[in-house]
């Protein structure tokens, strides 16, 4: 069984065009992750989801809405991409929204945009 | 702010050898530091946590790293390395212990990429 799951793994769109990316973790982890990695791997937190509550928000272009419907689903939302875009987006998770708490990642999603 | 900083970007080691990844970390307080490793096209698995007690942590797949305070260091080590060691690696801190709010974010160094020659 996976334990966070990520759809797509990959994902090739247009500039402008909208487009969503689901998650879900079967580990009844509280807290939820969505990080973005680079074309140079580095890896960087953009939104964290306690119990489908925001709590934190990384400066993150408002084209970019998260949305946690459960405690075991965050998606991302991405409106008017942009070629900037282009990254793998790991989903993230973590029993309790504090330090000192493992964070298990998905498989990620390749995300290109032409 | 927390940063951490991973100063080798690609280390080349032959099969059987031993490998060290070197990690510094600044950071206000005591963090936890974590070790991941991404394979190709893979997630990130988690290989090691330092929280607090011994400084030297053992991990999975034979990994170990020790957590030194005057250094503000967290270098991972292998005493031989194996062909399927080869991936990127990654050391992470996270808010330490007593900090409230902000979550449980985690910031990582930029990686570093090791290839295993046979």
């Amino acid at each position: 069984d996976t334990a966070v799951s990520q759809t797509p793994k990959y994902l090739v769109t247009q500039m402008g065009n909208d487009k969503s990316i689901k998650c879900e973790q079967n580990l009844g982890h509280d807290t939820m992750y969505w990080y973005k990695q680079d074309s140079k791997k580095f890896l960087k937190i953009m939104f964290s989801y306690n119990n489908k509550e925001l709590i934190i928000n990384e400066t993150v272009p408002n084209r970019f809405s998260p949305k946690s419907p459960d405690k075991a689903h965050l998606n991302l939302h991405i409106n008017s991409l942009e070629l900037g875009d282009s990254a793998v987006y790991f989903c993230a998770s973590s029993l309790y929204p504090r330090g000192g708490t493992e964070a298990f990642f998905g498989q990620g999603t390749r995300l290109t945009v032409v | 702010a927390q940063s951490v900083t991973q100063p080798d970007i690609h280390i080349t080691v032959s099969e059987g050898a031993s490998l060290e990844l070197r990690c510094n970390y600044s950071y206000g307080a005591t963090p936890y530091l974590f070790w991941y490793v991404q394979s190709p096209g893979q997630g990130l698995q988690l290989l090691l946590k330092y929280f607090s007690g011994d400084t030297l942590v053992q991990g999975i797949k034979g990994f170990e790293a020790e957590f030194k305070r005057s250094q503000s260091s967290f270098n991972l080590r292998k005493p031989s390395v194996h062909w399927s060691d080869a991936a990127e690696y990654f050391c992470a801190v996270g808010a330490g212990r007593g900090v409230t709010g902000g979550g449980n974010k985690l910031t990582f160094g930029t990686g570093t990429q090791l290839k295993v020659e046979l």
